[in-house]
């Protein structure tokens, strides 16, 4: 099955730096790649997600790069905001079944 | 706006206890799924249905079975909760077309306890 890894594990930065978070996964077959991201007490809600076709896809202040040849992926988010701090889940999928990675638990200091 | 809902945020239980965990989503999605989060190993998937009385097994349905009667809820059974079951648990839905590969919903969670 897929075996997706994800780091760092933790990640604090200042406020208006960026920040970055990649990914590998085991599966030369995974052709879909979603970000969660999930607040404290709610369940993650997916913010960008990108597929095998395409290397680069970017929504406002987050953008997702996807390298196939290395099987490896990557979140950044530029200007950090407290609001930005959450955990983040990277995962991957080629069927039914998407293999998520152990998360990166992200602060943005004031 | 689509809503997952499970019916408990916490749950205490005592090992050797039936424990049913409910979910019901109100946006017509075919496919529903089972996953358990715990820190430093992500969300693994439990189980997974995609039509009324299917269902697959995910990543690690030892002790955990399904029961998906009605095509809005999705209900994950621990027949004998152990205090390895111990878990914050996390349904989702998505719509039929797009199975894994798209969006999930996620509710908010359930978090049981077993002593």
């Amino acid at each position: 099955g897929e075996n997706v890894e994800q780091h760092p594990s933790t990640l604090s930065v200042q406020e208006g730096d960026s920040a970055v978070i990649k990914c590998t996964y085991s599966d030369s077959a995974s052709n879909y790649f979603p970000w969660y991201k999930q607040e404290l007490g709610k369940g993650p809600q997916l913010i960008i997600d990108i597929r095998s076709n395409v290397g680069e896809k970017k929504d406002q202040r987050i953008a997702v790069t996807l390298n196939k040849t290395a099987k490896h992926f990557s979140l950044h988010i530029t200007e950090t905001q407290p609001e930005d701090s959450a955990v983040y889940f990277c995962a991957a999928s080629n069927d039914y079944k998407l293999s998520f990675g152990a998360g990166t638990t992200v602060t943005v200091r004031a | 706006d689509v809503k997952v809902t499970q019916s408990s945020r916490y749950l205490v239980k005592r090992t050797g206890e039936k424990v049913f965990l409910e979910c019901v989503q109100d946006m017509d999605h075919e496919n529903m799924f089972w996953y358990r989060q715990d820190p430093g190993l992500g969300l693994r998937l439990i189980y997974f249905s995609y039509d009324v009385k299917m269902k697959e097994k995910g990543d690690i349905p030892e002790g955990y079975s399904v029961s998906r009667e009605k095509k809005e809820r999705f209900s994950l059974i621990l027949e004998s909760a152990s205090t390895n079951q111990t878990s914050m648990y996390l349904c989702a839905s998505s719509p039929g077309t797009s199975g894994s590969t798209g969006e999930l919903f996620f509710g908010e969670g359930s978090r049981l306890t077993v002593l």
